[in-house]
């Protein structure tokens, strides 16, 4: 596509439940991220991937979070069990270039996430 | 640990004014310094890419410097436009490959008409 395509773009969730984020990233591109932006705030790095290889989840904030891409194309966020301060806004992005950081990236809209 | 930080936090600044954007970063080892623009309730857009090597980046009415040594870089928005109220945010790559982004908190703009 275009862009980079995230849904739902907004997500209301109760406490306890689980919920999945989608990532459609830039057609061709290998690195994808993910990023959580709380209220005011700059966005904090969650995880990486390469292809289908997530290279670095050294963001993430509990065993409650999982990303996975598996074909290398699509990525999926996954929190369990969401807590209060899960709620916020996740962004997605990718680069077509391995050292995406380096190169600069391309971002989605994003998915606002609220916990009740 | 790379520490990034934008000051001010907010700027209000009237129609035509030009803005002057800070970011300062604590680490001065950097590939590059990228400025994004993000509207309320919208991602990032990529404004200006400036590369280690580079000392200012421009497009259009948007200008960004980079002193490596001093840990610094500033966007220039000149004549400025009620269309440009945004947050700015400034990121450096970090990490071994510098693969990942760290952010400052943003400068959030407002340009009175």
């Amino acid at each position: 596509g275009a862009g980079v395509s995230q849904s739902p773009r907004y997500k209301v969730a109760k406490r306890g439940q689980d919920v999945a984020l989608r990532c459609d990233p830039i057609s061709g591109h290998v690195s994808l991220f993910w990023y959580q932006q709380a209220l005011g705030q700059g966005p904090e790095f969650l995880t990486y991937f390469q292809n289908e290889a997530q290279l670095d989840k050294s963001g993430l904030p509990s065993d409650r979070f999982f990303a996975e891409r598996p074909e290398g194309s699509v990525s999926t966020l996954k929190i369990q069990r969401t807590q209060q301060e899960d709620s916020a806004v996740y962004l997605c992005a990718s680069s077509p270039q391995r050292a995406g950081g380096r190169y600069g990236y391309t971002f989605g809209s994003g998915t606002r996430l609220t916990v009740v | 640990k790379q520490e990034v930080t934008q000051i001010p936090a907010a700027l209000s600044v009237p129609e035509g004014e030009n803005l002057v954007l800070n970011c300062s970063f604590t680490d001065s080892a950097i590939y590059n310094l990228q400025w994004f623009r993000q509207d309320p309730g919208k991602g990032l857009t990529s404004l200006l890419l400036i590369q280690s090597s580079q000392r200012e980046q421009t497009s259009g009415r948007l200008n960004a410097s980079l002193d490596k040594s001093s840990g610094r870089s500033t966007l220039y928005i000149a004549a400025s436009q009620p269309g440009d109220s945004a947050t700015y945010l400034c990121a450096v790559p970090i990490g071994a490959a510098g693969n990942k982004l760290t952010f400052g908190g943003g400068t959030r703009v407002l340009v009175k008409p």
